[in-house]
């Protein structure tokens, strides 16, 4: 239980196109989703926490038109790179929580595979 | 603020025996979960072990244990007899206020 997927595993585009990138929680509703980006034998940098049904809500310094998230689903978030330059080739990661079992409890997230963004 | 440091970027041990990483952190919350995820080659990001702040009792997955110093603010991971398969990158996280704070991550290496 508690699968996490990601598509496309790893995408190629060029200097000022858009990528989508989905995270899906297989076998559970995840009420919050997070985005991360780690560069190659870094830290994972949270980027942004989605929850169902409203606005994401950016960490200082990710630009909010730049990295577009939208949390349709409780099962489906999507990260949008706007106008992607080489700069924003990264390896993008995001996890899913599920509602807390007990009421004031945190359950763990659990983590998709990653999606390694290449720009040209 | 909250911040995570491992201090041990590389670590090896050898198989059969125990390791232990290390982790200090630093939150002004006093609810807090502490984490060790493993992130092999593939970039899967796999739990390991699991803290609650407001349990004193260390916790424990099989081969892996936790020596969780609420005072001291340290969370480091013991690993008893090292497998190859524990070859990895290590990281520790701090969650509160539902976000999430990661170490810069030790890079563990098995040798047989």
């Amino acid at each position: 239980g508690a699968v996490v997927s990601q598509h496309p595993s790893w995408v190629i585009c060029k200097s000022g196109t858009s990528v989508k990138i989905e995270c899906r929680s297989l076998d559970f509703q995840a009420t919050t989703m997070f985005w991360y980006r780690q560069f190659p034998k870094q830290s994972l940098m949270l980027m942004a926490t989605s929850n169902e049904g409203s606005k994401a809500t950016y960490e200082q310094g990710v630009e909010k038109d730049k990295f577009l998230i939208n949390h349709a689903s409780l099962t489906l978030s999507t990260l949008t790179v706007t106008s992607a330059h080489p700069e924003d080739s990264s390896f993008y990661i995001c996890s899913a929580r599920p509602p807390p079992v007990t009421s004031g409890r945190t359950d763990t997230q659990y983590f998709g595979p990653g999606t390694r963004l290449t720009v040209l | 603020a909250q911040t995570v440091t491992q201090s041990q970027p590389e670590m090896s041990v050898q198989e059969a025996e125990t390791v232990t990483l290390s982790c200090t952190y630093d939150t002004s919350e006093s609810d807090y979960y502490l984490f060790w995820y493993k992130q092999p080659p593939s970039r899967q990001m796999i739990l390991v072990i699991r803290q609650e702040a407001y349990k004193q009792q260390n916790a424990t997955e099989n081969r892996f244990s936790v020596n969780f110093q609420k005072a001291a603010k340290s969370f480091s991971l013991k690993i008893s007899d090292s497998q190859l398969g524990d070859a990895a990158m290590y990281f520790c996280a701090l969650e509160s206020a539902g976000k999430s704070t990661f170490g810069d991550g030790t890079t563990l290496t098995v040798k047989p």
